[in-house]
């Protein structure tokens, strides 16, 4: 079946750095999504990694390994606003996304 | 700005009573998805329209039906809510070309069963 796993919650301290991991089994592959989503609000799009590497993008990276199903979300420099779910998904060979359940980030001052 | 807007943000229905959620977009997207998600649950999809192509998940109850009548709207039916079909709805689009397929998300739909 197709899988996508990340921890459930983590704590950081504001101005810090975090690296949420992601791990996927999917039929085919191509691509992973982190989408961000504060409580109560709708996901929004923070990257795409189809090859394997490091993609930054400002205080957010995001890196790839297709060998071994694997992702992470890095975030640095910790801000309050930072407090959220991060959502990991993989699309499938069909172009499906397969969603994770989200890791809820919580940022102590 | 560019956008998709879901209506009602926040809706109480009685068990049973017939409920309907609207989306629309200015984006031009060619595919409409609708999700259902629970707290801290992924978002789970219902139905997508690629343009006028209706695409029901395999597992999606017959309670739930959906429309899009053009372009911009897109609509979910709930025929009999039940205590379990109390969720966020989250309405999303995209362009449905391969590969970079970015969701663009609604604000979501907050669905109370009493």
């Amino acid at each position: 079946g197709q899988n996508i796993d990340q921890p459930t919650e983590m704590t950081a301290t504001e101005g810090a750095i975090v690296q949420i991991n992601c791990t996927y089994q999917t039929s085919g592959f191509n691509g992973l999504f982190w989408y961000q989503q504060h409580a109560g609000e709708a996901p929004t799009f923070l990257s795409y990694n189809v090859l394997d590497g490091l993609e930054e993008k400002g205080r957010f990276s995001s890196f790839l390994s297709r060998s071994k199903g694997y992702s992470y979300l890095l975030l640095k420099e910790l801000q309050m606003k930072d407090s959220a779910s991060y959502l990991c998904a993989a699309m499938d060979s069909n172009y499906q996304l397969i969603w994770g359940a989200g890791t809820k980030l919580i940022i102590k001052p | 700005d560019a956008m998709v807007i879901q209506n009602p943000r926040y809706q109480v229905t009685q068990f049973g009573k017939p409920v309907t959620l609207s989306c629309s977009q200015t984006l031009n997207h060619n595919v409409m998805y609708w999700y259902q998600q629970k707290s801290s649950q992924a978002p789970k999809l219902l139905f997508h329209y690629y343009d006028k192509d209706f695409n029901n998940e395999a597992d999606t109850p017959d309670n739930f039906q959906s429309r899009r009548p053009n372009t911009s709207f897109c609509f979910l039916d709930i025929r009999s809510p039940g205590l379990g079909d109390a969720a966020m709805y989250l309405c999303a689009t995209s362009t449905g070309a391969s590969g970079a397929n970015v969701l663009t998300f609604g604000a979501g739909s907050r669905l109370t069963v009493l």
